[in-house]
């Protein structure tokens, strides 16, 4: 069973817009970890934004935001503000299990954004 | 800061061949991941290790040999490449959770390996 979804292969947006993108997965178990990584064309793995499930507020650094809804098992990425930079692909991952001992992060199968002037 | 540093970044290979992908960080990380990514399909967990001298299979391991000797260094190794090894390698390592906060990955920034 697909643990991460991203059904969203390819979004638009125009220079300023917000954006969204969707991600939800499924796990049984209560604790685990959300997180969003952005590929751009250079081809590297950046790390944007991380939450917890049991981080009672979304997580947001800067212009990146996380729209955690538990009981949908939703955890979409939200850009405020969108920039020519922010084209890139956009991973969503899952890390299941407490903090201790070791978890295997699982990722979605990603989407692509573009940013247009 | 390396962080985690790959090599080599590009390799061409005939069906058949073998080769070594070498992974190193300066982190001090406990774990390390090779993952492969391909066209729709995202990541995909090959081996992974918990400490030096341990490894396991993740996801897609077949057809692929890991070994963690030292610490700092994952090797990833075709023994008989296959076109359908085609792809991008991504080494990634993070700290043993309890040190770190979240489990997040460190990525190297990627070798592309073409098996003709």
């Amino acid at each position: 069973a697909q643990k991460i979804t991203q059904t969203q292969p390819g979004m638009f947006v125009q220079e300023k817009e917000a954006v969204t993108l969707d991600c939800t997965y499924d796990t049984s178990d209560p604790s685990y970890g959300l997180f969003w990584y952005k590929q751009p064309s250079s081809g590297e793995m950046i790390f944007l934004i991380y939450q917890g499930s049991y981080d009672q507020q979304n997580a947001t650094e800067g212009r990146y935001s996380l729209n955690f809804q538990k009981a949908r098992k939703s955890a979409n990425l939200v850009i405020s503000a969108s920039q020519l930079g922010d084209s890139a692909m956009y991973f969503c991952a899952m890390r299941e299990g407490s903090l201790k001992g070791f978890q295997k992060l699982v990722f979605g199968t990603g989407t692509r954004l573009l940013v247009s002037p | 800061n390396a962080g985690v540093t790959q090599t080599p970044k590009f390799r061409v290979l005939k069906t058949g061949q073998s080769m070594t992908l070498l992974c190193a960080q300066d982190m001090n990380h406990e774990y390390m991941y090779w993952y492969r990514q391909d066209p729709g399909m995202g990541l995909r967990l090959i081996h992974y290790s918990v400490g030096e001298g341990t490894t396991a299979k993740g996801e897609v391991p077949d057809g692929y040999n890991v070994s963690r000797l030292k610490k700092q260094n994952f090797l990833l190794g075709l023994e008989s490449a296959a076109p359908s090894q085609t792809s991008v390698y991504f080494c990634a390592s993070s700290y043993t959770l309890g040190q770190g906060d979240t489990g997040e990955l460190f990525f190297g920034e990627g070798s592309r390996l073409t098996v003709l």
